[in-house]
């Protein structure tokens, strides 16, 4: 159980253009999904939390105007990629948690998107 | 947010058991500790979570002392195919949520 599905895995687009990165919650409902970044040999860096609802809270040095978050639903979240160039291209991974009602609720991933632009 | 502390690498013979040690002196009294594993170009696995003293599934066992200022994620009998990296988070805690800043994780290298 606990899966989150990421689409597409890999995508590559032209300098300029937009890119759509889906999160869908497979067996489970979450109000709140989480979007990384990820640059070759490096961590995962928070770029923003969506609420499903309402706006997404961004993490200080992200452009909310290039990375627009839109969580319209309690199983899907999507990050959209605008204007991108080079410099975006990395590794974009999701994470959503489980509404429960007791009980810890850890982090369940996505399986991430390899952005390259041209 | 909890601050993590874990060493950058460890190398480790096939079959052999590894321990992962993670410092987090200022967590808090709701925070849970947990650790994932990250292969290449893939996104975090969940391997285990605790609160305190010993919890242990099928694939690894997680130690915290009474103070909970530091975890230890234990792999029985490590093989190949456990070369990953493995990060220790704490902050996801129960009953909400709660970001959680990755550290630099440790790599695990398993040797032949």
């Amino acid at each position: 159980g606990a899966v989150v599905s990421q689409h597409p895995s890999r995508v590559i687009c032209k300098s300029g253009t937009s890119v759509k990165i889906e999160c869908r919650s497979l067996d489970f409902q979450a109000t709140t999904m989480f979007w990384y970044r990820q640059f070759p040999k490096q961590s995962l860096m928070l770029m923003a939390t969506s609420n499903e609802g309402s706006k997404a809270t961004y993490e200080q040095g992200v452009e909310k105007d290039k990375f627009l978050i839109n969580h319209a639903s309690l199983t899907l979240s999507t990050l959209t990629v605008t204007s991108a160039h080079p410099e975006d291209s990395s590794f974009y991974i999701c994470s959503a948690i489980p509404i429960r009602g007791v009980g810890s609720s850890p982090l369940h991933f996505g399986n991430g998107t390899r952005l390259t632009v041209t | 947010l909890a601050k993590t502390t874990q060493p950058i690498s460890m190398d480790s013979y096939e079959g052999q058991e590894v321990n992962i040690t993670c410092s987090h002196n200022n967590i808090a009294t709701n925070d849970y500790i947990t650790w994932y594993q990250q292969f290449p170009s893939q996104g975090p696995r969940f391997i285990i979570q605790g609160y305190k003293t010993k919890v242990t599934n099928e694939v690894a066992s997680l130690f915290i002392p009474a103070d909970r200022k530091s975890s230890t994620l234990s792999l029985p009998r490590v093989s190949l195919s456990d070369t990953a990296v493995y990060y220790c988070l704490v902050g996801v805690n129960s009953g909400g949520y709660q970001k959680v800043t990755f550290g630099i994780g440790t790599k695990l290298q398993v040797i032949p």
